[in-house]
């Protein structure tokens, strides 16, 4: 089956410790994206890829960083968690031409301690 | 103003029940509107889109816009304890990101 695979699925970091979240996919989709969602809250977009082109959103932190080294997988760092980075993290996909229809991993769930 | 709004319940129902959920939005220009559904630990899946005003449906779903109020809802019929999930409401803003409301937490009592 086609799908969005997110790793680890629960992360535990030390506070300023580095940290990578990996996904990859194998819907063949030009659009990857990053969201963070904190307990009872939106998920909220980080950045997202168009192909190769990144698009950071105006309001994310200098403390996140992503690559996409080919089309199936997209990587997030965040290079010096604090306390309020602890969140679910979610990826996911679409198409170019249909940017509402995303198809979301399950998330890695990060927790600083 | 938020661009989404959502009361995040939670909402609980007996099995068998007629669910409604609903969304205001602010944005005139929005024209996609779509419903994830997210269940506990998991990322959200879409349930269905609708484009422009008018209803949708899908099985037991159906989505229903009314442009001239900035309304959208999801109906549930005959709502089962499977349906029991946070359920989003979502639009595109002019690039690629949704503008998610926070999500309503339904719960089916057998």
């Amino acid at each position: 089956d086609a799908m969005v695979i997110q790793n680890p699925r629960y992360q535990v970091t030390q506070f300023g410790k580095p940290v990578t979240l990996s996904c990859s996919q194998t819907l063949n989709h030009n659009v990857m994206y990053w969201y963070q969602q904190k307990s009872s809250q939106a998920p909220k977009l980080l950045f997202h890829y168009y192909d190769k082109d990144f698009n950071n959103e105006a309001d994310t932190p200098d403390n996140f960083q992503s690559r996409r080294p080919n089309t199936s997988f997209c990587f997030l760092d965040i290079r010096s968690p604090g306390l309020g980075d602890a969140a679910m993290y979610l990826c996911a996909t679409s198409r170019a031409q249909a940017g509402y229809e995303q198809f979301f991993g399950p998330g890695t769930r990060l927790t600083v301690l | 103003q938020k661009e989404v709004e959502q009361d995040p319940g939670p909402l609980s129902v007996p099995e068998g029940a007629i669910v409604s959920l609903n969304c205001t939005y602010s944005n005139s220009a929005f024209q996609y509107f779509m419903w994830y559904r997210q269940y506990s630990r998991k990322g959200p899946e879409l349930l269905m889109y609708t484009y422009s005003s008018g209803n949708k449906e899908d099985g037991r779903f159906t989505a229903q816009v009314d442009k001239s109020s900035k309304y959208i809802s999801l109906f549930i019929r005959d709502s089962q304890p499977s349906d029991s999930a946070t359920y989003l409401c979502a639009t595109p803003n002019s690039g690629y990101a949704l503008n998610f409301g926070k999500g309503t937490s339904l719960l089916v009592t057998p």
